[in-house]
């Protein structure tokens, strides 16, 4: 089955605890990325990746890091996660960029909260 | 970079009625205009999506119209029906330097009331 797995679903964590959110697909996508949705902001996107170790900044790329050192797998690392990156976070993956051909696959989605 | 904003933030509408939801974006080089639906507690999907070299697309009762000189583009749903409640996010695709950008609106709240 084609699908975009995030991991963890859910996280309660506190300031300043490093933390990773994994990411990663089957679908031999080459153009991966990750969003955070917060109410009434919409879908702000933090880093992309059009292949394999090229990453370049989304919108709001702050207090992120990233790497994708292998195809299938981006994942999503916060170093010292702050209270305002409390979010719901979604990795998504196409073929090639979105618009050049097919669609962005979304993962289901990792619930952060940082106390 | 893009900047998008949609209007409205929340939509409310009988069953069988239209629903209008219109997105403006701030960059004329955008090329690529898709919307994406989400239903409560789900991960967004692609419903439809419009390239800058087409005007207008439908597929059963979604289309999207796309204005270029007015740099606007909108979701038409026609006959709604309760499962079309979601929250719809639309975005445009930047053509610069940063070809991996993909810029969502604020979101819409659709609901429909049977």
């Amino acid at each position: 089955e084609a699908q975009v797995t995030q991991n963890p679903r859910y996280l309660i964590t506190v300031t300043g605890k490093k933390l990773t959110v994994t990411c990663s697909q089957n679908m031999n996508h080459e153009y991966m990325s990750w969003y955070r949705q917060d109410p009434g902001l919409g879908l702000r996107q933090i880093y992309y990746s059009m292949n394999v170790e090229v990453t370049d900044k989304g919108d709001v790329p702050e207090g992120y890091k990233v790497s994708r050192k292998e195809k299938r797998n981006f994942p999503l690392i916060l170093e010292s996660p702050s209270p305002n990156q409390t979010s719901l976070y979604f990795c998504a993956s196409s073929y090639v960029a979105p618009g050049l051909t097919g669609e962005l696959f979304f993962g289901e989605g990792s619930r952060l909260t940082v106390l | 970079g893009e900047n998008v904003e949609q209007h409205p933030s929340t939509l409310s509408v009988q069953e069988g009625d239209s629903a209008v939801i219109k997105c403006t974006y701030s960059d004329s080089a955008s090329n690529y205009f898709p919307w994406y639906k989400q239903e409560l507690g789900k991960r967004p999907q692609l419903i439809i999506d419009i390239r800058s070299n087409v005007g207008e697309k439908k597929d059963q009762r979604i289309a999207v119209t796309l204005n270029k000189t007015a740099k606007h583009f909108s979701l038409h749903i026609t006959e709604t029906q309760p499962e079309d409640s979601a929250v719809y996010f639309c975005a445009a695709k930047w053509s610069g330097t940063s070809y991996g950008k993909l810029t969502f609106g604020q979101g819409t709240i659709l609901t429909v009331h049977p």
